[in-house]
Formats: C-alpha cells, structure tokens, sequence
C-alpha cells in the first residue's frame, strides 16, 4: 500500500531557530494536512491544504507557522522561531476525494 | 464546536478476551463520519475502523467493530479474541461533513497481557 514519508523522524533545534519538517503525501491525493501530539495529550489539527491553499486551520496555527507545497511533491511545514511549548510529534497526513485520511509516521520536534 | 470524550484513560484485557472502549461525542451536525485510530508505541497513527452517520449498520473490520448509538452520541469499539499487538493508544476521532479535519479525543492505553 502507498504511505505517507516524513523527514526527518526527528529533529532536535534551539528555541528561536526556524525550523522546515517535510512530509511527501501519496501521490493521487489531494487534500494535505499537518496534526501535532504533545507528548501524553491528544493529537491536534493545525492546518489542512486544497489546491494550493489553505483551507481550514486551528487556532494553533498561527503567524509562526505557514505550509507550502513547493514542487507538487513535497508539502512542508515551517515554524518560523520556534519556542519551547512547539515540542511536539507533527504528523502529516493526506487522502484523496475519498475518506480515510493516511498518516505518515511522524516527526518529533525537540525544542532545547 | 465539536467534542470527542474518551472516559476511559487506561484499560487492560486478557488475550484472547474481548474488551470495548468508550467514546461519546458532541455535535448539532447530520453528516459526519467517525474512526477509531490506533497509535502503537512506534507512534503511527493506524486507521481501525470508520462508521458513517447516516449508516445504521454497525462497521466490522474483523476482530474489530462499533457500537454506533446516533441518538445518544455514542461510538464504542469492540475488540473480539485480543491480541498482544492489539497493546496501543485508541484513539477515537470525529469528522464533520466528507472533506474536513479530524477532531481526536484524548485516548485510552489499551493493554493486552498474556
């Protein structure tokens, strides 16, 4: 079966640093998004993506963050100076016109 | 705004027993489709089983199935004949309409022991 990849797995920087967590959704899919999970708590949804836009975000989503899909593979996330409450696992996940959204595996953020 | 509620933090279940996990959710929608997920200690997020509103029928995925109660807002999941790789995070999750973002409640651990 097709999967989502994320890179990197893991990803340790200092606070104030910007950071780009990459994730290359299936192929066919069409609708993109990014869920985080502080340890111990509940995933969350930051942002989901249409057709080059943004189509719904979270409060979490803030002007700290912004997504791109710079070359119709890849679909990024950038926390421009992150902080320490960022430390998270992000998760990307994408699906066709279909229901079932694919989660990738997931990249831990480390924020020192 | 919709909500998810698992009141059940932690549980544990013999092999080869049966066990259900609890969710209830809060929602003034018609059209919305539920899932429970399971999250494994490597952290992917696994989809188990999905349920459409406007089905009666109750999903099975195998050694998997729901308890849909629209009426009450309860989606409870049943695990027949549990397995040690059954051990994971179950999340359950809401999705408004066909086409928006998921809304996870917090979990429940489930534990198979031997």
């Amino acid at each position: 079966e097709p999967e989502v990849t994320q890179t990197p797995s893991h990803q340790v920087t200092q606070m104030g640093q910007e950071v780009i967590l990459r994730c290359v959704p299936i192929s066919n899919h069409l609708y993109f998004y990014w869920y985080r999970q502080i340890l111990g708590q509940k995933v969350e949804f930051l942002v989901s993506f249409y057709n080059n836009e943004i189509s719904e975000k979270s409060e979490i989503f803030d002007d700290q963050f912004s997504v791109e899909r710079p070359d119709g593979s890849n679909f990024t996330l950038k926390i421009r100076s992150t902080k320490l409450e960022d430390s998270a696992m992000y998760f990307c996940a994408s699906r066709e016109d279909k229901i079932k959204q694919y989660f990738g595996p997931g990249t831990r953020l480390t924020v020192l | 705004a919709q909500t998810v509620t698992q009141s059940q933090p932690e549980m544990s279940v013999q092999e080869a027993e049966t066990v259900t996990l609890s969710c209830t959710y809060d929602t003034s929608e018609n059209n919305y489709y539920l899932f429970w997920y399971k999250q494994p200690p490597s952290r992917q997020m696994i989809l188990v089983i999905r349920q459409e509103a406007y089905k009666q029928q109750n999903a099975t995925e195998n050694r998997f199935s729901v308890n849909f109660q629209k009426a009450a807002k309860s989606f409870s999941l049943k695990i027949s004949d549990s397995q040690l790789g059954d051990t994971a995070m179950y999340f359950c999750a809401f999705m408004k309409g066909s086409q928006g973002n998921l809304i996870f409640g917090k979990g429940t651990k489930l534990s198979v022991k031997p």
